[in-house]
């Protein structure tokens, strides 16, 4: 039973244009991440949030921005997407300090640049 | 650089046998070791996880064994079946900073009957 949704699942687009990702979960997480899958399957974090509050910031170019306007909502946007950012973008969530702690992921978008 | 890596990168076994996926890490601070499995179509989901006050951890037919010298875990899948043909990952974090999870690149499993 998915608890994470990802809006779009597919997205295509061209170079230098701007694309927004969304995310929310509804298992009352207090925290919320973004991983990009590339084409080899790796799995890497990009950004965490904890209560709204960025924790987390790895090395991404800066044309990528997360946005958080709850604990329940974690957004993505790239302002000026290249074509290494052809990916699959899977949003998470997880609830610190739970005995029983993991991850929660959705179900990913894919993104194509052309 | 990768902190986290497994091998085989892909793994074909036989119906009933023992499948055994590796994984080693770099950061001798990650104390919790969970291993998630992605079946195609779908999104990662939490298969069974280790911490290291403990050198083995088992649920049914999947086991983890841990060696925290050598910074190394397995996970052995006994009696494979074709259902459990899928990529497995294996990843680690700081339990006491556990706003990052890091995961290697996985090993995708084929079991074929």
């Amino acid at each position: 039973e998915t608890a994470v949704f990802q809006t779009p699942n597919y997205h295509v687009t061209q170079v230098g244009n701007e694309v927004s990702f969304n995310c929310k979960q509804t298992l009352g997480h207090d925290t919320m991440y973004w991983y990009k899958q590339d084409s080899k399957k790796l799995l890497k974090i990009m950004f965490s949030y904890n209560n709204k509050q960025l924790i987390v910031n790895e090395t991404v170019p800066r044309r990528f921005s997360p946005q958080s306007s709850d604990k329940a909502h974690l957004n993505l946007r790239i302002k000026s997407v290249e074509p290494e950012d052809s990916a699959v973008y899977l949003c998470a969530s997880s609830q610190t300090g739970a005995s029983n702690e993991r991850l929660f992921f959705g179900h990913g978008t894919k993104l194509s640049v052309l | 650089q990768q902190q986290v890596r497994q091998s085989p990168q892909s793994l074909t076994v036989w119906e009933g046998e023992t499948a055994i996926l590796n994984c080693s890490y770099e950061d001798s601070t990650f104390d919790y070791f969970p291993w998630y499995r992605l079946f195609p179509g779908e999104s990662p989901a939490l298969l069974i996880a280790i911490r290291p006050v403990s050198n083995k951890k088992e649920d049914g037919r999947f086991t983890i064994f841990f060696n925290k010298r050598e910074k190394k875990l397995s996970l052995h899948i006994t009696d494979s079946q074709p259902g459990d043909s899928a990529t497995y990952f294996c990843a680690a974090r700081r339990w006491s900073w556990n706003y990052k999870y890091v995961f290697g690149a996985g090993t995708r499993l084929k079991v074929i009957a």
